[in-house]
């Protein structure tokens, strides 16, 4: 079993919807938890990170992390064709030394 | 532009090749990765170093090799390429104290 797991998709969704991404993990050490975008051929970018069980929000952005069940999301609100990336979830601990994880990634397709 | 600047961009190489991909980053970061791309597989750390003079092997390490002369530059050796070794590669960085990383643009390296 994968520490990390995030299906790949693909997803279509039409522009405006929200779209949620998520990945479920093993590992209940990992405490750091990231969303990366990375469109086609190019690096993956950091979108947003934190730390432990909650929300953050940033723009259309929500990053939600629920350690009790091992699940994080990503909710992308009025989604635009700009949006249309893989997204990679991440995770990080630190035990005996950093250790980060990165899920396959989920492609991302949004129609005009 | 700060950033990471990965060198070549791309290349088709023939097995049993030696081939160094290049790496330099400009933001003075301490830490510095390299992993490799596969479909379905996601990213899988290669090798890092958490400071000039110093690396570590990650998930993935056999049949290549690193060093860290410096800040800026982290070069990934292949001695002698395999066809298993075909994938897109990338740099990365991280500040201390950050746990996202900045990623360069990639290298696409094709084993014949």
């Amino acid at each position: 079993q994968k520490e990390v797991e995030q299906d790949p998709g693909p997803l279509s969704v039409p522009e405006g919807a929200i779209v949620s991404l998520n990945c479920t993990y093993s590992n209940s050490a990992f405490q750091y938890f990231m969303w990366y975008r990375q469109y086609s051929r190019k690096g993956p970018e950091l979108l947003m990170y934190t730390y432990s069980s909650g929300n953050k929000e940033d723009g259309r952005f929500t990053a939600q992390v629920d350690k009790s069940s091992k699940y994080i999301s990503l909710f992308i609100r009025d989604s635009q064709p700009s949006d249309s990336a893989t997204y990679l979830c991440a995770m990080r601990t630190y035990t005996g030394g950093f250790k980060t994880i990165f899920g396959a990634g989920t492609r991302l397709f949004v129609k005009a | 532009i700060a950033g990471i600047t990965q060198a070549p961009t791309s290349q088709i190489l023939a097995a049993g090749r030696r081939m160094t991909l290049r790496c330099t980053q400009d933001m003075r970061h301490n830490a510095m990765y390299w992993y490799r791309q596969d479909l379905g597989l996601g990213l899988r750390l290669i090798h890092y170093s958490n400071t000039a003079g110093t690396t570590g092997k990650g998930e993935v390490p056999d049949g290549y090799s690193v060093s860290r002369a410096n800040t800026d530059d982290f070069p990934l050796t292949l001695a002698s390429a395999v066809p298993s070794q075909t994938s897109v590669y990338f740099c990365a960085s991280s500040d201390t104290g950050h746990y996202g990383y900045t990623f360069g643009s990639g290298t696409r390296l094709t084993v014949v």
